[in-house]
């Protein structure tokens, strides 16, 4: 089945602190797409990253950095030196190739940055 | 640039009523996905339309429909309104169809409260 699961529901650090938000999911497929999405206040989903199935390398863009590893089937996500403007639930996505592209979100990790 | 752009931003209905939403894409973006979010069931696919076709579908009841105009504008139907489709309602766009091969850029959503 296919399945994501954040297990963080809320996280509170205090600004500069480096936070890592977790995501394990659940597929039979051998193509398949993880996605992170960050949702601040204002309500609109915000792109962060797409990585399929074949590429495991690590990506750091700015402070944000994510760590793919099929062997547990999770896909990180850490921002390093956080601050208050990081504040936002963030989401976790997988679509399978067999599924169309039917798109599957966790419950999201609520994030608080204190400053 | 503008972004994609969904009207109403709240909308109140009571049950057994029926409401339309509306999305209209970047510019130049021929698929529109449309998403429900809950917080209880947190952020659900509903449907892509790409060049005016229904291209996939989530799970819900056809109560649920959608369509796509020419030029790539959609709209959204719910019928027979229960509460609990009382929700917030994303749109999202990209350049071509799928989901998981585009980036897609969402919408700040409508607000649908249902008495």
């Amino acid at each position: 089945a296919q399945k994501v699961t954040q297990a963080q529901t809320e996280i509170s650090v205090v600004e500069k602190e480096d936070v890592t938000l977790d995501c394990v999911y659940e597929t039979r497929d051998t193509t398949y797409y993880l996605f992170w999405y960050k949702q601040p206040p204002s309500g609109e989903l915000v792109f962060l990253i797409r990585r399929n199935s074949f590429d495991e390398q690590n990506e750091i863009s700015g402070r944000y950095s994510w760590n793919f590893q099929k062997s547990t089937s999770s896909f990180n996500f850490t921002i390093t030196a956080s601050q208050v403007v990081d504040s936002a639930v963030y989401f976790c996505a997988l679509s399978e190739e067999s599924r169309d592209d039917k798109i599957i979100f966790g419950k999201g990790t609520r994030l608080h940055i204190l400053p | 640039k503008a972004g994609v752009t969904q009207t109403p931003r709240y909308l109140i209905k009571t049950r057994g009523q029926q409401v339309t939403l509306s999305c209209s894409p970047i510019s130049g973006h021929r698929s529109v996905s449309w998403y429900q979010q809950t917080p209880g069931q947190g952020l659900q696919f509903l449907f892509e339309y790409f060049s005016e076709t229904q291209r996939n579908k989530g799970n819900f009841p056809g109560r649920f429909s959608g369509r796509q105009f020419s030029n790539s504008r959609s709209e959204m139907n719910v019928s027979t309104l229960e509460l609990g489709d009382s929700a917030l309602y994303l749109c999202a766009s990209s350049r071509e169809g799928g989901t998981s091969y585009n980036e897609q850029f969402f919408g700040p959503g409508t607000r649908l409260t249902v008495l």
